[in-house]
């Protein structure tokens, strides 16, 4: 069974401009999460997705927002980049409340 | 304000030499707290989810417990290949919404 599949794995982006990462969960999974890890403030929870609808959401400013497609499918995206926005951006996807599993993650740097 | 809490920020071990890492958190309401080990340049891998205190789960050199305050990873005999940082999570319920919070993980050293 594939696991999750984030792309791309490294992005370098100018202050300013705007990001789209794609996430592909595990087959059968419906629940799509994002996170960001920094090395100063760990991970943090940015959003949920479950069939195709948000549902839950980080204390993140607006400008970080996503969607998922009817394949479970999530892409989340950062429009006018700052230098703070520098990360590792992690997906996870879950069928359960159990456990959830992680992506290998896109490291963004903003330059 | 909900916080989790992990301590030691590192640890080095010997091969061997057995140990616990500590999750400490404050919620308002658990409904259930994860052990996640990730290696450098890696997503999070899965470990364990505990529900309720007096809870425990094992998996090889592993075993995790949990408390109404905390919860411990102990580690019995570790091998070199036991390094990595351990992340510790706890699910709270938010404003009719599951709220995920992170500790800020401890990094284990396994000396050979």
């Amino acid at each position: 069974k594939a696991g999750v599949t984030q792309t791309p794995r490294y992005l370098i982006k100018t202050r300013g401009q705007q990001v789209t990462l794609s996430c592909s969960p595990i087959s059968g999974h419906r629940s799509v999460s994002w996170y960001q890890q920094t090395p100063g403030q760990g991970l943090q929870f940015l959003f949920e997705y479950f069939s195709e609808t948000q549902r839950n959401k980080g204390n993140f400013p607006g400008r970080f927002s996503g969607r998922q497609f009817s394949n479970s499918r999530s892409e989340m995206n950062v429009s006018t980049l700052e230098l703070g926005d520098s990360a590792l951006y992690l997906c996870a996807s879950s069928s359960t409340r159990d456990k959830a599993f992680f992506g290998q993650g896109t490291r963004l740097t903003v330059v | 304000e909900d916080q989790v809490t992990q301590s030691p920020e590192a640890l080095r071990l010997q091969e061997g030499e057995s140990s616990s890492l500590n999750c400490s958190y404050t919620v308002s309401g658990l409904r259930g707290l994860f052990w996640y080990r990730q290696d450098p340049g890696k997503g999070p891998e899965f470990l364990f989810t505990l529900y309720s205190a007096g809870e425990e789960k094992e998996k090889e050199r592993l075993k995790a417990t949990l408390t109404k305050k905390e919860s411990f990873l102990h580690i019995t005999a570790p091998k070199p290949e036991d390094s990595a940082t351990y992340l510790c999570a706890v699910c709270t319920l938010m404003n009719r919404d599951d709220k995920i919070i992170f500790g800020k993980g401890t990094r284990l050293h396994i000396l050979p």
